[in-house]
Parts: C-alpha cells; structure tokens; sequence
C-alpha cells in the first residue's frame, strides 16, 4: 500500500505564473489535508476536503488559492499568481475517516515550491 | 487560534539522557497525537492519546494527557542520534491543529 504521493517535489515558478500541487492519498482514505510549512516554523492548515467536497477552508487564502479534490484522481492545489511570499513547502495528508473519530494523519513528503 | 504550543522551542542533549517536550492548547479535543518531523521530509504518526485516557507508552516514548490543563508531554527515554528532529502535536477538533514543533537535537 503505497502512502501518501506529492508531486511534483520540487516546483519552480516564476511570479505571476500558476503552481499545481498534486497528492493522491493513501489508497481508501477519503480525507484530505493540505499544510503549508515555512522554514523552522510549524504547519499552517490550509483546506480539509473529503471526496469532492470542501469541509474546511478557513486557512486557505480567499485569493490566488483554490483546492478540489475530485472523484477521480488526485487533490490538487493551485495557486494562481505565484508572488516570492508564496514560496514554502506546501504538506498534503490523508486519513481514513474524519478528524473527529481518533484517526491519524499520513502525510506526503511535501512539495517544495520556489517562486523567483 | 487553534494552533497549540510547544515548548521548549529547541532542545539538546546528549545521547542517553531523556528529552521531554510540552504542548498545550485551547479548545476541547478528542484525542491529543505527537508527529516527528525529520529535516525536508514529511510528518510521521508517533502515538494517539484519547482524551480519556491520562497516559500512553509506546517503546521508549511516554505521552500524558491533562484535560484539566488542557496539556500534554512528549517524553523520549535514553535518547539517541536518530532521535534528531521536529516533534509536533497535533489535536483533533474539526481538522488536525498542529502546534509550534520542539526541535530536538541529539548530541551523540
């Protein structure tokens, strides 16, 4: 059973262009997470979506920033727009039920994005 | 914010010695998880503690819960190198919070 997929694992951008971040999760989990890490802090939530839906978007910007996961295929993130700001390693993870049921979360190796 | 915090921030010490590391947070919660981090790479499942439970081991680990204190400690037995990393809590409510990390370093 393979984990958590990201890809690409490192992404160039030059500002102004767009970034797509792709994670398949593990194989029957539902649940999917996406963090955002910068350098020696910790991780910032971004969006909860289970199959097609947004749960939860409250960490993720309301511009530039947009998330799906559908029924088919991976999650992807975007980001539109790339600004240096943007620049940070971006976490996907997956469960295989929700938060609320004492399940834990297995995460990707991350894709580094890089805006010049 | 839901974001829980560690402390200490960093830690070093020698190889042997325990290294024991705290987080709190805010709101009630179901169950309180400790993740390791290593440099670059993804988050790593440690251990789960229900919020009814009031300690948990698991090899050289050792997770108490203090709903009262709305805490939690992350205790690492006769530390080694390989112990080097990031060590995050993370509690449920609506999604997984994550707090601060407390980067540990292993002397060896």
């Amino acid at each position: 059973n393979a984990g958590v997929m990201q890809n690409p694992r490192h992404l160039v951008r030059r500002r102004g262009q767009e970034a797509r971040l792709r994670c398949s999760p593990m194989k029957g989990h539902s649940h999917v997470y996406w963090y955002r890490q910068l350098p020696e802090e910790g991780l910032k939530f971004m969006v909860y979506l289970q199959k097609e839906n947004i749960i939860d978007e409250s960490g993720m910007p309301k511009e530039r920033f947009s998330a799906e996961f559908p029924k088919e295929g991976p999650s992807i993130l975007r980001i539109q727009q790339v600004v240096r700001g943007d620049s940070a390693a971006y976490f996907c993870a997956s469960s295989p039920r929700g938060p609320q049921e004492n399940t834990e979360a297995f995460f990707g190796q991350g894709t580094r994005l890089t805006v010049v | 914010s839901q974001q829980g915090e560690e402390d200490p921030q960093a830690l070093s010490i020698q190889e042997g010695e325990n290294a024991t590391m705290n987080c709190s947070y805010k709101t009630s919660i179901n169950n309180l998880q400790w993740y390791r981090q290593n440099s670059g790479r993804g988050l790593v499942h440690l251990i789960l503690i229900r919020s009814n439970e009031r300690e948990k081991h698991s090899g050289r680990l050792r997770v108490t819960l203090d709903t009262s204190k709305k805490s939690s400690s992350l205790l690492i037995t006769a530390s080694r190198a390989a112990d080097t990393a990031s060590y995050f809590c993370a509690f449920t409510g609506n999604q997984f919070y994550f707090g601060t990390g407390t980067s540990l370093t292993v002397i060896p």
